[in-house]
């Protein structure tokens, strides 16, 4: 089972910040916040992660609360191609193979 | 920098025939590789993954199987397809130490009537 929660959906005005939350309440020392996003019919695509300090690339920004119960992925200016599901997936680097745990994630309607 | 290829994007198969699916990665040497499936309406599940040429770890017991006979070639396959073999196909690739992150191929959309 995921070890994250998230809405089920959300609509975003096109040119607006998108705000995704993500509780994972039971998160361990060692594990790590994962984002990844799938557009309709495509595979997922990683988008940022982070472990306890808030992280930016140039797809997003990730803030992740200081007791790391919580965290959220900004997309600064959401334009319609965000359109997708966003996974928030926690897990460790494990050996060779750290694991990933899909969730149902959120639907972003992105929205002229 | 590097690519991931998945062939064929869509296949539509009898059940009870044979599957072959190939992924190959290119622009990296040894890298970690995943199958991966989403049936319609839910959630990847890990298959099955591989950290080096003829090393295969399977997650779920199920109907495929999976080969690497390459460094950068991971196959998946079935002798007799399911129904329920139906999906999507994906397959990923990691690098780093402790196989995070993976990045994901195209996918292969599989329709077993």
């Amino acid at each position: 089972d995921a070890k994250t929660t998230q809405p089920p959906s959300m609509d975003c005005a096109e040119g607006r910040a998108a705000n995704l939350p993500c509780n994972h309440s039971t998160i361990s020392g060692n594990e790590y916040v994962y984002w990844y996003r799938q557009i309709h019919s495509q595979g997922p695509q990683y988008i940022i992660h982070g472990l306890k300090n808030n992280e930016t690339n140039e797809m997003a920004s990730l803030i992740i609360t200081e007791d790391r119960k919580s965290s959220t992925l900004i997309l600064p200016h959401a334009t319609l191609r965000d359109t997708a599901v966003y996974y928030c997936i926690v897990t460790s680097p494990s050996g060779n193979t750290g694991k990933l745990i899909f969730g149902q994630g959120t639907t972003l309607q992105v929205k002229p | 920098s590097q690519t991931i290829h998945q062939w064929p994007a869509t296949l539509v198969q009898p059940v009870g025939s044979p599957l072959s699916l190939e992924c190959t990665v290119e622009g990296t040497s040894n890298p970690n590789l995943y199958w991966y499936r989403q049936a319609a309406g839910r959630g990847l599940q890990l298959l099955f993954y591989s950290v080096g040429i003829g090393q295969i770890s399977s997650e779920v017991p199920q109907n495929l199987s999976a080969s690497r006979p390459q460094d950068r070639q991971f196959i998946l396959s079935s002798k007799k397809l399911l129904l329920s073999d139906s999906g999507f196909y994906l397959c990923a690739w990691s690098v780093l130490t402790g196989g995070l992150p993976q990045y994901f191929g195209p996918g292969t959309r599989l329709l077993v009537l």
